[in-house]
């Protein structure tokens, strides 16, 4: 089956450690995307990468660091500097062709205690 | 920079009752996607509007692009539960099958039975 998968569905960290959620596509497409989604704010773009080993700044990069080492990997850290690190964090890719809409994987929701 | 607007926030309606949201765009698009999020879940990709003044319906969903291609809105007919959930436009303003969107913050569709 062909998708983009995200491990672990919840987590669980203590303020002041850094975590990395996990995402991984087995679609072939060059462009990758992290959101952070919070109540009523929509999806907030934080990075997102159209090649391997390079990267762009979303609107809420502040906090977070993502690398790109393989097409099929976007890892993305939460560092202890991001103030509100709580929300339901959505990994995509986006598929090239006529409609190149963003597939979504299932999210990992994390919480910072 | 590019900004897209999307109201309502919510809307409550009864099962059998029309649905609109309405996406607005600070600068002109390329094109616009909507994407459905269900409750608990991850959005969907739904449809791709890129023609000026473009129209396309599917089953009970209707969907348009405005003339100046700033605007759009997605119509439910007679709205079942199964509608349920959260509806996201997403412009595109390059056009670029490797860049990013512009998510609106969405409408949350609840239906009453």
């Amino acid at each position: 089956d062909g998708g983009i998968t995200q491990s672990p569905k919840y987590l669980f960290r203590k303020e002041g450690q850094n975590v990395t959620l996990s995402c991984e596509q087995n679609l072939n497409h060059d462009a990758m995307y992290w959101y952070r989604q919070d109540p009523g704010q929509g999806l907030r773009l934080i990075y997102y990468s159209q090649i391997v080993n390079d990267f762009q700044k979303g609107d809420i990069a502040e906090g977070y660091s993502v690398s790109r080492e393989k097409k099929e990997s976007f890892p993305l850290t939460v560092t202890s500097a991001q103030k509100n690190p709580t929300a339901f964090y959505l990994c995509a890719s986006r598929a090239p062709g006529t409609e190149n809409e963003q597939f979504f994987g299932p999210g990992t929701r994390l919480t910072v205690l | 920079g590019q900004q897209v607007m999307q109201i309502p926030q919510y809307q409550h309606v009864q099962e059998g009752e029309d649905f609109t949201t309405y996406c607005n765009s600070s600068t002109t698009l390329s094109n616009i996607q909507w994407y459905k999020q269900r409750p608990g879940g991850h959005p969907v990709f739904l449809i791709q509007l890129v023609k000026s003044g473009e129209v396309k319906k599917q089953k009970r969903l209707t969907f348009q692009f405005g003339e100046a291609k700033k605007n759009s809105s997605l119509h439910i007919t007679a709205t079942q539960t199964t509608d349920v959930g959260t509806y996201f436009c997403a412009g595109d303003d390059r056009g670029s099958t490797l860049g990013r969107l512009y998510f609106g913050r969405g409408t949350q569709l609840t239906v009453w039975p």
